[in-house]
């Protein structure tokens, strides 16, 4: 079964730091393109970030610079470092895997079951 | 503001067709295929349909998508008080980014 497992929400002060993972299982992280994605309460899905299977990494302009998208292959398991944490990242972070056609990106088609970040003072 | 346009919500009685509307530009829809995602309440988002009208297996054919230029919409036929959800398109866009629409709510009246 595929499945993606995340953790390493929780509550933190603006301008603080947290790392969330995402373990996988039944797939390898390192040969997919894997991606967050958030869904801050009351509004709607908003994609953060991507690493390509080669390791290229794309960002979504409001957390460029700000969080990191990595990998460990040792471990099969998807990061998402996020440093200078503001009121607005205050969301449900969701790891994604997407599937790939024609060695290009394609539909989110597994999804863990999300991880809770809330920045708040 | 998200990229994609949707409208906030939409409603049917059982049995019925609704469809669910999205609007992009040249940059994400025009150029990609459109994804549709279901998000039952406190779960986390299913894939609904693919590559503009795929369904992946176990999606019933009640789910149905369609694309034309910069456009998209989702049809529902044979409404059934289980499709109550947020409905979301989505399109990769030229700078391998992702954007959303801002999700659709579809009450079962």
């Amino acid at each position: 079964e595929l499945q993606l497992v995340e953790s390493g929400g929780g509550s933190i002060q603006p301008g603080g730091s947290l790392r969330l993972s995402c373990a996988a299982s039944g797939f390898t992280v390192s040969s997919n393109y894997m991606s967050w994605v958030r869904q801050a309460p009351g509004k709607g899905l908003e994609w953060v970030s991507v690493i390509f299977s080669g390791g290229s990494t794309y960002y979504a302009d409001s957390v460029k610079g700000r969080f990191t998208i990595s990998r460990d292959n040792s471990k099969n398991t998807l990061y998402l470092q996020m440093n200078s944490l503001r009121a607005e990242d205050t969301a449900v972070y969701y790891c994604a895997r997407a599937a790939v056609a024609a060695a290009r990106p394609d539909a989110f088609d597994v999804w863990g079951q999300g991880t809770m970040v809330t920045v708040s003072s | 503001q998200s990229v994609l346009t949707q409208p906030p919500s939409a409603s049917g009685t059982p049995g019925q067709r609704v469809t669910i509307s999205c609007s992009g530009s040249s940059s994400n829809i025009g150029n990609n295929y459109v994804y549709w995602y279901q998000r039952l309440p406190g779960t986390a988002p299913k894939l609904l349909i693919y590559r503009n009208n795929q369904r992946p297996s176990g999606v019933p054919d009640r789910f149905s998508g369609s694309k034309s230029g910069t456009s998209a919409s989702l049809a529902i036929s044979g409404l059934r008080s289980e499709d109550e959800a947020d409905y979301y398109c989505a399109a990769w866009d030229d700078s391998l980014q992702v954007v959303f629409g801002g999700g659709t709510k579809l009450t079962v009246l």
